[in-house]
């Protein structure tokens, strides 16, 4: 599975949009983009995913650029609530491998009132 | 649904003892997954099974570690003898395969495990 680069930490202020970048240059064609949030002592969470268009759902939306080489999550209206390590994971839709992901270090996102 | 059940939430043992850990996955979830947490890892799969089958356990660490499914509403993870660098936050979770692209894992609260 391709590799991604995500930044350490940002900032957003609250009732903001919060807009998280994240790298994967090596993407291959049938690998899809996920996104993941952990809550400080809680299990992560699920976002949203997509493979080249752009996707959208109640908790958020992502955009992959055209060549797919980067995706940005949005997070419309940031809240408080929405503090957390959100993880951009790019695996392979195989049904051979179903099940693995390979979660890096992540973006803390810092939500500030 | 009560979401994925782990049990006991917080353990602490000393080096050298046999800890066992619970998961009960959502119901009708034909894949499980056993992750461990620490702050120099972070998140690592460890194991994961379908349809009680053990798939991939190349990131279960050692031979002290050890897991079962027996049915599908029931895994546990071991871990004999426990040492201190055992020490992490483990997680479960469980998923339904319904596309090949779609891998929405449903987390467990996680076990916090201390081996002093």
């Amino acid at each position: 599975d391709a590799k991604t680069t995500q930044p350490t930490s940002m900032d957003c202020a609250e009732g903001r949009a919060a807009n998280l970048p994240c790298n994967h240059s090596t993407i291959s064609g049938n690998e899809y983009v996920y996104w993941y949030r952990q809550i400080h002592s809680q299990g992560p969470q699920y976002i949203i995913h997509g493979l080249k268009n752009n996707e959208t759902n109640e908790m958020a939306s992502l955009i992959i650029t055209e060549d797919r080489k980067s995706s940005t999550l949005i997070l419309p209206h940031a809240t408080l609530r929405d503090t957390a390590v959100y993880y951009c994971i790019v695996r392979v839709g195989s049904s051979s491998n179903t099940g693995k992901l390979i979660f890096g270090q992540g973006t803390t996102l810092q939500v500030k009132p | 649904d009560a979401g994925v059940i782990q049990s006991p939430r917080h353990e602490v043992t000393e080096m050298g003892q046999e800890v066992t850990l619970r998961c009960k996955p959502i119901s009708g979830h034909d894949y499980l997954f056993w992750y461990r947490q620490t702050m120099m890892r972070g998140l690592e799969l460890l194991i994961y099974f379908n349809n009680n089958v053990p798939i991939d356990d190349s990131g279960m660490p050692e031979d002290r570690f050890s897991a079962k499914m027996p049915n599908a509403s029931f895994s546990t993870l071991k871990i004999q003898p426990s040492e201190p660098r055992d020490s992490a936050v483990y997680f479960c979770a469980s998923s339904f395969y319904r596309a090949r692209s779609y891998n929405e894992q449903f987390f467990g609260p996680g076990t916090r495990l201390t081996v002093l």
